[in-house]
């Protein structure tokens, strides 16, 4: 059977510094990974996909990057942390496009 | 911007009851819709997906979908406590990506 692993569950870090969460995925190949944030009262944003190693695509302008230097792992990261980072993370696969996703346990970012 | 539109509620029903959840969706084009469940500091878990018109039944859940009013509900029977959470609609969009809603909070009153 297939799992997603992501972590840190929590973070508190200051703004100004880096971040660097990780998500991977076990159990298949060549998945549909996705970054996704959930800030309070509001829906599931998709920030970044990736569909194969090395390629990334992102939804939204913002102070993140991701990168996908194995098949089955995904890095969400940024260099320096605004306070509007804030938020809930959550590391999602699906196996073609279309299908349903899979969540990781998500990680609570909290920039102070 | 395709779009996927929910009331936010809460919607609040009696233990027993049904408890009924809508969803619309902008983009014409979209071919699957998903249900999930996200309690309240968890990450979304998948209930229940449907693709096809009418309705699909799975347990105390049911999923019905009318692509030509753009719309999506869920029914949950017998709602138990159990079921107070934060209910996500989905859509597939063009580019594969699900697009979702913010969300439907349910409270099932004992």
């Amino acid at each position: 059977s297939q799992t997603i692993h992501q972590w840190p569950a929590t973070l508190v870090q200051p703004v100004g510094s880096p971040l660097s969460l990780e998500c991977t995925v076990e159990g298949t190949s060549n998945p549909n990974l996705y970054w996704y944030r959930q800030a309070a009262g509001r829906g599931l944003q998709l920030l970044f996909y990736s569909v194969g190693i090395g390629q990334i695509s992102s939804e939204v302008p913002q102070n993140l990057s991701a990168s996908r230097p194995q098949d089955r792992q995904f890095i969400l990261s940024s260099k320096k942390l605004l306070l509007s980072d804030s938020g809930f993370y959550l590391c999602a696969w699906m196996r073609t496009l279309n299908t349903e996703a899979f969540f990781g346990q998500g990680t609570r970012l909290t920039v102070v | 911007q395709k779009e996927v539109e929910q009331n936010s509620g809460p919607l609040s029903v009696p233990e027993g009851a049904i408890a009924s959840l809508n969803c619309t969706y902008s983009d014409r084009g979209s071919q699957s819709f998903f249900w999930y469940r996200q309690y309240s500091g968890k990450s979304p878990e998948l209930i229940m997906f449907i693709y096809s018109n009418g309705d699909k039944e799975d347990g105390r859940f049911t999923a019905q979908l009318n692509k030509a009013s753009q719309y999506v509900s869920l029914l949950i029977r017998d709602s138990q406590p159990s079921d107070s959470a934060t209910y996500l609609c989905a859509a597939g969009g063009s580019q594969g990506n699900l697009i979702f809603g913010k969300g439907t909070k349910l409270s099932v009153k004992p």
